[in-house]
């Protein structure tokens, strides 16, 4: 099976622009989470979809948005950028989705992403 | 709110040395306890995953076991190689979707 993708892997973008950022799990996951990973604040939780919902979601501003479309593939969007928001923004796919002791997550490669 | 916190953030030792990484967390409530390798600018990989229920668990040359009453987890790596130089990190799952990890251990395996 192929790995989790995302695209684009590198990004540039002056403050205040809005960026996309996609993720494609592997096949037959059905959850999707997103992580921000900067060197001051380490790896956080931005938030998680299941069947094209939001489930959960971690502390970071109304700016940080997502979507999951019925294929599971997810888009992860920052509107009015911030230098503070470069950094490398991982996805993972999980092929349970229901919680317990057997979840695991798979990361995908990342988009560094860097705000001028 | 969990906290996971791994010492050192940094180690650097000769080829051919058995080490050990720490982990601790301090909500002791959770399903499953992860360790990771990412090398510079890459995604992560799992390593090791520790049930709640379970004790230890091993691959190859990694040996990671779990004390959940005292909120601490150790990933030992045999006779250490240049390839495993790399930054490692901890994480616990408690449900959600959602991994809480540490800031990372640094290592570096000199030949």
């Amino acid at each position: 099976k192929a790995g989790v993708t995302q695209t684009p892997r590198y990004l540039i973008k002056t403050r205040g622009q809005q960026v996309t950022l996609s993720c494609s799990p592997i096949s037959g996951h059905r959850s999707v989470s997103w992580y921000q990973q900067t060197p001051g604040q380490g790896l956080q939780f931005l938030f998680e979809y299941f069947s094209e919902t939001q489930r959960n979601k971690g502390n970071f501003p109304g700016r940080f948005s997502g979507r999951q479309f019925s294929n599971s593939r997810s888009e992860m969007n920052v509107s009015t950028l911030e230098l503070g928001d470069s950094a490398l923004y991982l996805c993972a796919s999980s092929p349970y989705g229901q919680g317990g002791a057997q979840e695991t997550q798979y990361f995908g490669p990342g988009t560094r992403l860097l705000v001028l | 709110k969990q906290e996971v916190t791994q010492i050192p953030a940094a180690l650097s030792v000769p080829e051919g040395e058995n080490l050990v990484l720490n982990c601790s967390f301090t909500d002791s409530a959770i399903y499953n306890l992860q360790w990771f390798r990412q090398d510079p600018g890459k995604g992560l990989t799992s390593l090791l995953l520790i049930q709640s229920s379970q004790r230890e668990q091993t691959s190859g040359r990694l040996n990671a076991s779990l004390d959940k009453s005292s909120g601490r987890s150790t990933l030992y790596i045999a006779a250490s190689q240049p390839g495993d130089s790399a930054t490692y990190l901890c994480a616990v799952y408690r449900g959600a979707q959602k991994l809480v990890f540490g800031q990372g251990t640094r290592l570096t395996i000199n030949p």
